[in-house]
């Protein structure tokens, strides 16, 4: 079992550019998360996929951010003409597609924009 | 729309003290509850789960009891430990089949001294 993977771990970029990045869950896990998270804060939800299907995305998640997951394993989260409000750590977590299962997390992706 | 309060932080006692880190929930349906755990520099998690009330999750001496009637689910342990120094989010899974992703609380900063 080799975890979530995330990647990049660190990320700074200028206000106005465009980031990406990428998770990998857990091999068998089908269902998988992405959350953001603030100092401070505790994690929120923005978007869930089943498989490769998008099932839900939170209010939270603007237009300017965009996720996939094309073959149903790897998903990426880009954002769009970055803010300095996007500054956070962004997580990924996958479960597996059990009812109201626990999701494991990565190590998360900190976003820093100047 | 649903929400975790828990207590915050920071939290410091002594080495073997007796811990209780409180936490309630909205109760709209019947959630599956969490505490996750954030030790320093790592990323979350999972601790502890319970998916039904009356259930009693736990892990590495620390444990939680689901209860319906006080939409609760609090935190203990009666030994605490330096290495038990971490940020600690509960959080609750609602939704069907977990869609709408985990809502977690603030986080409680827990500092135990030797």
């Amino acid at each position: 079992d080799t975890g979530v993977s995330q990647d990049p771990r660190h990320k700074i970029t200028k206000r106005g550019q465009n980031v990406t990045f990428r998770c990998d869950p857990i091999s068998e896990h089908n269902r998988l998360y992405w959350y953001r998270q603030t100092l401070g804060q505790g994690p929120e939800f923005l978007t869930y996929f089943q498989n490769e299907a998008q099932l839900e995305k939170s209010r939270l998640l603007s237009d300017r951010f965009s996720a996939e997951r094309p073959k149903g394993s790897f998903s990426t989260l880009e954002i769009q003409r970055t803010e300095q409000g996007d500054s956070a750590m962004y997580l990924c977590a996958s479960s597996l597609d059990t009812l109201l299962g626990p999701q494991h997390f990565g190590d998360g992706t900190r976003l820093s924009i100047l | 729309g649903n929400s975790v309060t828990q207590m915050e932080g920071p939290v410091t006692l002594s080495e073997e003290a007796f811990l209780t880190i409180n936490c309630t929930y909205t109760a709209t349906g019947y959630p599956s509850l969490f505490w996750y755990v954030q030790y320093p520099g790592e990323g979350l998690q999972l601790l502890l789960k319970a998916t039904k009330a009356d259930d009693k999750g736990s892990n590495k001496g620390f444990e939680a009891t689901y209860r319906k009637e006080t939409t609760s689910f609090h935190l203990e342990k009666g030994s605490v430990q330096v290495s038990d120094s971490a940020v600690y989010f509960c959080a609750s899974l609602h939704g069907e089949g977990g869609a709408d992703g985990l809502t977690f609380g603030k986080g409680t900063h827990l500092i135990i001294q030797p």
